[in-house]
């Protein structure tokens, strides 16, 4: 069974703070990652993706990845209320890649004013 | 369509009766995925196409479950004798072929509830 692993929390952050978001997953074989955004009553939104090992930016978020460890993370910087949702991370499967993506259970933020 | 267009986006039907769920991906985009999401959890795959033929149904939780997509565009998810467990967020994606490594874009979804 393929897992993707999460703290439901909730996780609070004072506004303008960093927050950080983090996830494992059991496949080895997972090529690409993923991080939905999902506010309450509407579907997941792509916010980053990232497939080699590091750090990349867009904006203020930062996606992290690490294949050794399995973990994959999202730092969001200057937290803001808008920012207040909650994340899903996902990983795909050792199959090729695209046909069949897990997801976690999800982060709840809450970015406190 | 300029986004995935999923109908009806609430549904509330009686414990056995048989409902249909329509999805419209982007155009042009030959993946299309369904999903589920249950309350308090992530989305749950439920089966994938590949232009009109289901290149993986794993994700249907039994044979009440079946999906089509007759000419590469449209699909329809076809739930029969419905229990209430089935009440969830059904949720399409679609995506290019090329670019898997985009992720996906999800439909607003169609809340099933089934009393």
């Amino acid at each position: 069974q393929k897992e993707v692993e999460q703290n439901s929390g909730p996780l609070s952050v004072p506004e303008g703070a960093i927050a950080s978001l983090n996830c494992t997953y059991s496949d080895r074989g997972s090529q690409s990652f993923f991080w939905y955004r999902q506010y309450s009553g509407k579907s997941p939104e792509l916010i980053m993706f990232i497939y080699s090992n590091g750090d990349k930016e867009d904006g203020r978020f930062t996606a992290q990845l690490n294949k050794a460890s399995q973990y994959v993370s999202l730092l969001i910087r200057d937290s803001q209320p808008s920012d207040s949702a909650t994340y899903l991370c996902a990983a795909d499967g050792d199959s090729g890649g695209y046909q069949k993506v897990t997801f976690g259970i999800g982060t709840k933020l809450q970015v406190i004013p | 369509g300029a986004g995935v267009s999923q109908t009806p986006s609430n549904k509330v039907t009686e414990k056995g009766k048989y409902v249909e769920l329509r999805c419209d991906p982007i155009s042009g985009h030959t993946a299309l995925y369904w999903y589920r999401q249950s309350l308090g959890q992530g989305p749950e795959f439920l089966i994938y196409f590949q232009g009109t033929g289901a290149a993986d149904d794993s994700g249907l939780p039994n044979d009440r479950f079946f999906a089509v997509r007759p000419e590469g565009s449209v699909s329809t998810l076809k739930i029969q004798r419905t229990e209430r467990g089935d009440s969830a967020v059904y949720l399409c994606a679609s995506s290019l072929m090329q670019g898997f490594m985009d992720g996906y874009t999800f439909g607003s979804g169609t809340r099933l509830t089934v009393v």
